[in-house]
């Protein structure tokens, strides 16, 4: 079993709407998890992290932890064109201090 | 502040040799970390150099090998290259050891024919 789980979409809204993206986990070791935004042949952008049981909001941008259903949500709201990329979920954890990373979600905004 | 950079950008080898590519971490990082991303596989850790030690591996053969050097540059090498071996080769900086807060430079996109 893959430590997260990601489903690989694709994902198309219109501009404005609010992209909901979501991973599931397996591990309950203490553990940060990450968001990643990745455009066409770049790198992982680093968005934001949290920890096992917290939430946090950047701006448009805001990641859950749902411990008790082992999921991980990241909210785009007022979504822009420019935030077409593929979002990439990972859990770091420390059992093992490394990046386990999700498929990846493409996501496509239409104006 | 400058970000992580790789090179080469683009390469191309034939099976069977084999192929060093470069990392040069945010200034001030000392940890730099691996990874190999593909369509199938997504992106998988390769390894984690900190004080020009191999500190953490994940599952990929010998053939995948690296180093790191005393101003926290990093080298991986693949020797005798396999098809499967064509995908983009990301380094991540750190500021210390197994750091979750990992940054990525664009990667090395690797064919194998």
């Amino acid at each position: 079993q893959k430590e997260v789980e990601q489903d690989p979409g694709p994902l198309s809204v219109p501009e404005g709407a609010i992209v909901s993206l979501n991973c599931t986990y397996s591990n309950s070791a203490f553990q940060y998890f990450m968001w990643y935004r990745q455009y066409s042949r770049k790198g992982p952008e680093l968005l934001m992290y949290t920890y096992s049981s917290g939430n946090k909001e950047d701006g448009r941008f805001t990641a859950q932890v749902d411990k008790s259903s082992k999921y991980i949500s990241l909210f785009i709201r007022d979504s822009q064109p420019s935030d077409s990329a593929t979002y990439l979920c990972a859990r770091w954890g420390s059992n093992d201090y490394k990046l386990s990373f999700g498929a990846g979600t493409t996501v496509t905004v239409r104006a | 502040k400058a970000g992580v950079t790789q090179t080469p950008r683009y390469l191309i080898k034939t099976r069977g040799q084999q192929v060093t590519l470069s990392c040069s971490p945010i200034s001030g990082h000392r940890s730099v970390s691996w990874y190999q991303q593909t369509p199938g596989q997504g992106l998988q850790f390769l390894f984690e150099y900190f004080s020009e030690t191999q500190r953490n591996k994940g599952n990929f053969p010998g053939r995948f090998s690296g180093r790191q050097f005393s101003n926290s540059r990093s080298e991986m090498n693949v020797s005798t290259l396999e098809l499967g071996d064509s995908a983009l080769y990301l380094c991540a900086s750190s500021l210390l050891q197994g750091d979750n807060e990992q940054y990525f430079g664009p990667g090395t996109r690797l064919t194998v024919t």
